[in-house]
């Protein structure tokens, strides 16, 4: 079957960085994206990865390694509004979003 | 700029009732979408449509039909609501673009009692 794993909640401090990853198995691949969820409104889109390497945008990059079927998304320079979840989605051979639980970060001051 | 609207916000339901949640897209965008949001899952995709006058079934559709009679507009509907529909709707679009990227609505919180 086909499976996105992230962690369920990580906790970071104002100002720091934070690494959140995403693992995945999916019948093929075209393209992996990250999106941005605060509470109680809808996923915004941050980033898109479909070849291997860094894709850097202001203060967050993406990571993808499609042999290892990775990827992380890099928050630098935490701010409070950085609390959201984090999801991570996969494009399969059908070009259907797979999409993983998401991940809750929460930033302390 | 609108985006993409759902009405309504929230809703509660008593089991065996028809509901319908509307979705209207200003973007002029191809795909729509329908899916459910549930604690500790996925988004998962109940219908979708690739261009007006065609739909097609998600990973759940059981118990949702859907209808795209043009571009603009994809409402959902359950015909005969039951508790495990309780869940959080969010309705998206793409202009199916080099990344395709979703574009969502605000979403329906709907409980089924």
């Amino acid at each position: 079957g086909q499976n996105i794993d992230q962690p369920t909640e990580m906790t970071a401090t104002e100002g720091a960085i934070v690494q959140i990853n995403c693992t995945y198995q999916t019948s093929g691949f075209n393209g992996l994206f990250w999106y941005q969820q605060h509470a109680g409104e809808a996923p915004t889109f941050l980033s898109y990865n479909v070849l291997d390497g860094l894709e850097e945008k202001g203060r967050f990059s993406s990571f993808l390694s499609r042999s290892k079927g990775y990827s992380y998304l890099l928050l630098k320079e935490l701010q409070m509004k950085d609390s959201a979840s984090y999801l991570c989605a996969v494009r399969d051979s059908n070009y259907q979003l797979i999409w993983g639980a998401g991940t809750k970060l929460i930033i302390k001051p | 700029i609108a985006g993409i609207t759902q009405a309504p916000t929230s809703q509660i339901l008593a089991a065996g009732r028809r509901m319908t949640l509307r979705c209207t897209q200003d973007m002029r965008h191809n795909a729509m979408y329908w899916y459910r949001q549930d604690l500790g899952l996925g988004l998962r995709l109940i219908h979708y449509s690739n261009t007006a006058g065609t739909t097609g079934k998600g990973e759940v559709p059981d118990g949702y039909s859907v209808s795209r009679a043009n571009t603009d507009d994809f409402p959902l509907t359950l015909a005969s609501a039951v508790p495990s529909q309780t869940s959080v709707y969010f309705c998206a679009s793409s202009d199916g673009g080099a990344t395709g990227e979703l574009f969502f609505g605000e979403g329906s919180r709907l409980t089924v009692l």
